[in-house]
């Protein structure tokens, strides 16, 4: 199975800043990404697919870069509800997998 | 609204069985496919299941192959997952989920997710 290797695993920085996380796969998974972001309680939510495309109602300060192996999701200015844990996923390749997550924490 | 709700979880021997449930909502439930993902603190999210939209195809993980069965009913939008041969390492909080694709195009991505159902495999 293909294995998604997310870092930092966290993530300290203050509001209005840029956050940047990243998302390695033991192999190519071509755009074959998304990115979801989950709150304490709460289920996922689909943020970014095809490694760029954002879901229906994100904001655009959330955006996407990538492809074969390496990714990368960037917040370009944090507001306080975006503290939240990320995960990436593929689905190139059955079984579908995601990474461990990054949690994006108030410094 | 548009919404899943899970039920169905609780606390089980090893060994016994247990039937999640998702109630659909608010969008046409017989165009989607759904999948079924599971969340522990130690392993993180883990897909589980897929079952295409009219019921007909399904995939499982491998380490839950046999043991858990998904299905549907179209008629009253509702979801499932038979769950029989419980071990411990399957105690997790079980998501439904809907699929990103419409009908028979299958994205493997997750659009829609319900609150959750926990389940506690324990002795």
């Amino acid at each position: 199975e293909i294995v998604l290797t997310q870092s930092p695993a966290t993530l300290s920085l203050s509001p209005g800043e840029r956050a940047t996380l990243s998302c390695r796969a033991s192999q190519r998974v071509s755009s074959h990404l998304a990115w979801y972001q989950q709150k304490h309680g709460q289920a996922p939510r689909l943020l970014i697919y095809d490694a760029s495309t954002r879901a229906t109602g994100i904001p655009d300060r959330f955006s996407g870069s990538g492809s074969g192996t390496d990714f990368t999701l960037t917040i370009s200015s944090l507001e306080p509800e975006d503290f939240a844990v990320y995960y990436c996923q593929q689905r190139n390749k059955w079984p579908l997998t995601f990474g461990g997550g990054t949690k994006v924490e108030v410094k | 609204q548009v919404q899943l709700v899970e039920s169905g979880g609780g606390v089980v021997q090893p060994g016994k069985s247990l039937r999640l449930s998702c109630a659909a909502s608010g969008f046409s439930f017989s165009n989607y496919a759904m999948h079924w993902v599971r969340q522990t603190p130690g392993k993180g999210l883990e897909w589980v299941a897929l079952i295409s939209f009219d019921g007909n195809s399904n995939y499982y993980l491998e380490s839950i192959r046999g043991r858990f069965t998904i299905s549907r009913d179209n008629s009253n939008n509702i979801l499932y997952l038979q769950m029989k041969s419980l071990r411990v390492e399957d105690t997790a909080i079980y998501y439904c989920a809907r699929e990103h694709g419409w009908q028979q195009l299958v994205l493997g991505y997750f659009q829609l997710w319900g609150q959750g159902t926990p389940v506690t495999v324990s002795s």
